[in-house]
């Protein structure tokens, strides 16, 4: 275990559907992101948010909304999804933006239908 | 932006063999070179990270180079194990600059028993 939970660990929506993902660390950090792991792509990050203040957005489009309501959860909204945003979403932590370890989650493995 | 190539994709080596990754980074202003392992239905998890004021760091059967003039890092597992087995990918980030990882596109150990 990491410190760091992503729930759920599986979802499959369909493309009207509103769903949405929930990260929460346990390891005191400051700084949480949102990575998505596609099958024949690297690792993308997606959003940073240190002290629960959006410091990037990795040109997502808008039908992905995060949120942060406090330093220990993150979650991503996920709204009118394609097909091709199927994939492995991963919530990471780190102490702070200046080069810390970043601990991951086991990811929510999503299937849009 | 920065751009990280890792090869080979996949690699195949018999228990107690040595596996060598390698990964080459774009932006000369990185400096922080983390690897991460990830197995089956886990999140990604940090092994080894070296920062550009060294060349080398090792921890017991791994070890990370670094060459800042060419550009590249490599990681090297000596003595390999069938639990070596799973996907390695490199990063590279400013470290006091935001903290955002930029991915390889991972490598497959295999260990052969």
């Amino acid at each position: 275990e990491t410190g760091v939970t992503q729930t759920p660990r599986h979802l499959v929506m369909g493309m009207t559907n509103k769903k949405s993902l929930k990260c929460e660390q346990h390891l005191g950090h400051n700084a949480m992101y949102w990575y998505k792991q596609s099958a024949k792509k690297p690792l993308e990050l997606m959003f940073v948010y240190n002290f629960k203040e959006q410091t990037e957005n990795n040109s997502v489009p808008s039908r992905f909304s995060p949120e942060c309501p406090n330093s220990s959860h993150l979650f991503l909204h996920l709204h009118t999804l394609q097909p091709e945003d199927s994939a492995l979403y991963l919530c990471a932590s780190s102490q702070d933006l200046e080069g810390t370890e970043a601990f991951f989650g086991q990811g929510t493995r999503l299937t849009v239908v | 932006g920065e751009n990280v190539e890792q090869h080979p994709s996949t690699l195949s080596v018999q228990e107690g063999d040595s596996a060598v990754i390698k990964c080459t980074y774009s932006d000369s202003a990185s400096n922080y070179f983390p690897w991460y392992k990830q197995e089956l239905g886990k999140g990604p998890q940090l092994i080894i990270d070296i920062r550009s004021n060294v060349g080398e760091k090792k921890d017991q059967r791994i070890a990370v180079t670094l060459n800042k003039t060419a550009k590249h890092f490599s990681l090297h597992i000596t003595e390999t194990q069938p639990e070596d087995s799973a996907v390695y990918f490199c990063a590279a980030s400013i470290w006091n600059a935001g903290n955002m990882l930029t991915f390889g596109g991972g490598t497959r150990l295999m260990v052969k028993p």
